[in-house]
């Protein structure tokens, strides 16, 4: 257990479908993360967001659209994805602190888009 | 950025320490190492990190050299739940939050 949980662990959709991944992080933590993993690819940054605020998109087409409420909880509304969206999206967070900073990472939800 | 080189794999008997090689030679005074892994089909967890000091805490040691160009991750005792694949990546404050894994090394911990 790293302190960051996220729902729903798997999640088969299609392409028409709404939904939406669910992040929380019991640390305290003041910046928040969605990263994308594809098979066999390097992770992707997705979306930062420090102290509610997002800092960081990093060119993520408008399909994915995220939603920081508070600094415990983060979100990632999905609607009208594509089959090459299917992949592994892990949330993360971490304290502010400049290069000592680490980020920790929840379990990932697997995405199927179909 | 300091970018970093490790072996595609490695093995290692249950019970024998493991010993990850990671080179960095154009690390930055200012950089961090930082090792995390991965275990299949979970999220990253953060292993260990260090500036110059050699560093140990429950789960790893990791040995830096004096001129900071390489080090090693050490797991003392390697389970087969120490199977997983291997991240050294070198940080600093304006890539902290953003962190980027090369392939890293699949460790493979065998009876």
């Amino acid at each position: 257990e790293t302190g960051v949980t996220q729902t729903p662990r798997h999640l088969v959709m299609g392409m028409t479908n709404k939904k939406s991944l669910k992040c929380e992080q019991h640390l305290g933590h003041n910046a928040m993360y969605w990263y994308k993993q594809s098979a066999k690819k390097p992770l992707e940054l997705m979306f930062v967001y420090n102290f509610k605020e997002q800092t960081e998109n990093n060119s993520v087409p408008s399909r994915f659209s995220p939603e920081c409420p508070n600094s415990s909880h983060l979100f990632l509304h999905l609607h009208t994805l594509q089959p090459e969206d299917s992949a592994l999206y892990l949330c993360a967070s971490s304290q502010r602190q400049g290069a000592q900073e680490t980020q920790y990472f929840g379990p990932g939800t697997r995405l199927l888009v179909l | 950025d300091a970018k970093t080189t490790q072996p595609t794999s490695m093995d290692c008997a249950e019970g024998r320490a493991a010993n990850l090689p990671c080179n960095h030679s154009t690390i930055s005074g200012n950089e961090y190492v930082y090792w995390y892994r991965q275990i299949h089909s979970q999220g990253p967890q953060y292993i260990i990190h260090g500036l110059k000091n050699n560093e140990t805490n429950e789960m790893a040691s990791l040995i830096i050299t004096e001129d900071r160009k390489s080090s090693t991750l050490i797991l003392p005792h390697a389970t087969l739940r120490d199977t997983a694949v291997y991240y050294c990546i070198v940080i600093n404050t304006g890539t902290a939050s953003k962190l980027t894994f090369g392939t890293g090394t699949r460790l493979q911990v065998t009876l």
